[in-house]
């Protein structure tokens, strides 16, 4: 089915694990993000990428590390799992267009424990 | 500080209600978009508006873009429990495509 996976739903890891979460899309969106959804601070954008090959710092980008060798695919890594990084995490994407304003469309979230 | 406010943070009503949530800022946004999120799924875009005044609606939901584009407001008439989620207002800046989010007015409809 056409639309935006993530995976794994959920993860719980020990502090200084690497862990990374997988996005995958079926629409061919140029863009892809990824967010983290803590509460009191909504949603906050920690990487994106315009393109394969192109990624880009967010607001929160420190201890995660992005790659984008395929267009469809968009996968976050936690280099060393710290307790701060426990949240649960969305991956997006949108299509640019003439008149676009970044419309994004979300996966269904990986919630993520780091004991 | 946020950069766009929503109000209020928090809302319980009955059944029938109806009820208005705020999307307010300071800037000048070429773009506002809402989104509604279920408990455990992404959020979902529910429309956007681009020019100052815009009054859109969407079944039971109006939104209304401020005629400054600083502002919106998203108004549902007889609400109902399929309503209950976490509303989120969004926006895009003219001089960025990045999107500006709201922190959300979590909205539960009481039967």
């Amino acid at each position: 089915d056409a639309g935006i996976t993530q995976s794994p739903r959920y993860k719980i890891t020990e502090t200084g694990r690497q862990v990374t979460l997988m996005c995958h899309q079926t629409w061919s969106h140029s863009y892809m993000f990824w967010y983290r959804q803590d509460l009191g601070h909504g949603l906050r954008l920690i990487y994106y990428s315009a393109a394969a090959d192109i990624t880009d710092k967010g607001e929160v980008p420190d201890g995660y590390v992005v790659s984008r060798s395929k267009t469809e695919n968009f996968p976050l890594t936690l280099e060393s799992a710290t307790r701060s990084q426990t949240s649960v995490y969305f991956c997006a994407s949108s299509e640019w267009e003439e008149v676009s304003y970044n419309e994004q469309f979300f996966g269904p979230g990986t919630r993520l424990t780091v004991l | 500080t946020q950069l766009l406010e929503q109000s209020p943070q928090f809302l319980s009503i009955q059944e029938g209600e109806n009820l208005t949530v705020y999307c307010n800022s300071s800037s000048v946004f070429s773009s506002l978009q809402w989104y509604r999120q279920e408990p455990g799924e992404g959020p979902v875009l529910l429309v956007t508006v681009v020019t100052g005044g815009e009054v859109k609606k969407l079944k039971r939901l109006t939104f209304q873009f401020g005629d400054a584009r600083k502002d919106s407001s998203l108004h549902i008439t007889a609400a109902q429990p399929g309503d209950t989620g976490l509303y989120l207002c969004a926006g895009t800046l003219d001089s960025n495509y990045q999107l500006i989010w709201g922190a959300g007015t979590k909205l539960i409809i009481k039967p």
